[in-house]
């Protein structure tokens, strides 16, 4: 039992290259996320997708896209990478629906844009 | 979606009860409180949450006032192990846009 798992880890890129950061859960949660860090400060969303075949923008929406694949997967895209996008990204889950929601998270992946 | 505020940073002597205070004076009747810690970048664990009334389990306190607009978390054994950003949340049924403020910044020291 995994839990959340995303890839790459460590990510560099040149500015303009495109990319795509990949997530996967494996609790059968309904409800996935994805975050960014930038250093010193919180978490702040990103996308997310409440259920299978929805997706909804978070906070920080633009420059990115996502695509819920199915059930276990949710991909965050950047199509032409910015400076501005170095951060570290963090996928996350939950069971969706409830009162009670408890989230789960990947370890990250740590993308540089020169 | 309420707002939390906590203090910036705080220390904790080793085997000591770290006590952290979170004001969310705008919380609504059906938001709960969480808490989740983060560890050197790694991804934000939970730690417990509560509605109103005081919450125990294997890792922590939460004690809640009867207002609700305030919660401590309290880490009764502080271990260097504890050191971590710790966050506060609110949050209600259904409310997915769930960021993550600067939080707590605990360092326990020997």
């Amino acid at each position: 039992n995994a839990g959340v798992t995303q890839t790459p880890k460590f990510q560099v890129l040149k500015t303009g290259q495109s990319m795509t950061l990949q997530c996967a859960q494996d609790m059968n949660h309904n409800s996935m996320y994805w975050y960014r860090q930038d250093p010193g400060m919180g978490l702040r969303l990103i996308y997310y997708s409440a259920s299978e075949g929805t997706t909804d923008k978070g906070e920080v929406p633009n420059g990115y896209n996502v695509s819920r694949l199915n059930k276990r997967e949710f991909s965050l895209r950047l199509e032409s990478a910015a400076p501005s996008q170095t951060s570290v990204y963090f996928c996350a889950s939950s069971e969706g629906g409830g009162y009670y929601e408890k989230l789960f998270f990947g370890s990250g992946t740590q993308l540089s844009v020169l | 979606d309420a707002k939390t505020t906590q203090p910036t940073s705080m220390d904790c002597a080793e085997g000591r009860a770290a006590n952290l205070p979170c004001n969310h004076s705008t919380i609504s009747g059906n938001e709960y409180v969480y808490w989740y810690r983060q560890i050197h970048s790694q991804g934000p664990q939970y730690i417990i949450h509560g509605l109103k009334n005081n919450e125990t389990n294997e890792m922590a306190s939460l004690i809640i006032t009867e207002d609700r607009k305030s919660s401590t978390l309290i880490l009764p054994h502080a271990t260097l192990r504890d050191t971590a950003v710790y966050y506060c949340i609110v949050r209600g049924s259904n409310d997915y846009k769930l960021s993550f403020g600067a939080g707590t910044t605990v360092t326990v020291r020997a």
